[in-house]
């Protein structure tokens, strides 16, 4: 789990604003990933990018975008179309494009939208 | 993306006491992940298992891959309070993406 930095570790937005979450890898991973958790519950994948200037779609992935410029970069915008936005945001990378490919977690973004 | 069921969601263990989670799932899994998360924390890879029957160890953890390959297990013997978080199962999908079971929360009372 080492080497995936996001921030912040906490962030508190009005509603109807946009906020951009930062995720920074220096794993030289090719895959990244952006998961939502809700209290109590799993993850859901939002997006997800195998490289570099490509990302996919993952399972909920309305109201967020995301860009993936650079290797180690993969930011993710919740945008104010984000009906429900209030939740904790993990970022996760992984080496390569087999199947078996173990993810690495960052520690997290918490964000409360009020 | 195809998903996995986790039984039980909730379990709660006297300190010593063995715990087991169960991941099941209707079609053939290419292969299982365990993660462990911590409460306040992130997901921690803990073991991969590819073939069928798999058994790994590690120490008072013992993970088993299905013959079918179709379920899982984590089995934790005489737990501590240092096993407590969420144990998810998960499978890559297709384009390598983790779909993560619903987790197993894991309270080890002192």
């Amino acid at each position: 789990d080492g080497g995936i930095t996001q921030s912040p570790k906490y962030l508190f937005r009005k509603e109807g604003q946009n906020v951009t979450l930062s995720c920074e890898q220096n794993l030289n991973h090719d895959a990244m990933y952006w998961y939502r958790q809700d209290p109590g519950q799993g993850l859901r994948l939002i997006y997800y990018s195998q490289i570099v200037n490509d990302f996919q779609k993952g399972d909920i992935a309305e109201g967020y975008s995301v860009s993936r410029e650079k290797k180690e970069s993969f930011p993710l915008t919740v945008t104010s179309a984000q009906k429900n936005p209030t939740a904790f945001y993990l970022c996760a990378s992984s080496m390569g494009s087999g199947s078996t490919d173990t993810q690495y977690f960052g520690p997290g973004t918490r964000l409360t939208v009020l | 993306g195809q998903q996995v069921m986790q039984i039980p969601q909730y379990q709660h263990v006297q300190e010593g006491e063995d715990f087991t989670t169960y991941c099941n799932s209707s079609t053939t899994l290419s292969n299982i992940q365990w993660y462990k998360q911590r409460p306040g924390g992130h997901p921690v890879f803990l073991i991969q298992l590819v073939k069928s029957g798999e058994v790994k160890k590690q120490k008072r953890l013992t993970f088993q891959f299905g013959e079918a390959k179709k379920n899982s297990s984590l089995h934790i013997t005489a737990t501590q309070t240092t096993d407590v978080g969420t144990y998810f199962c998960t499978q890559s999908g297709s384009a390598r993406q983790l779909t993560f079971g619903s987790g197993t929360q894991l309270t080890v009372l002192p």
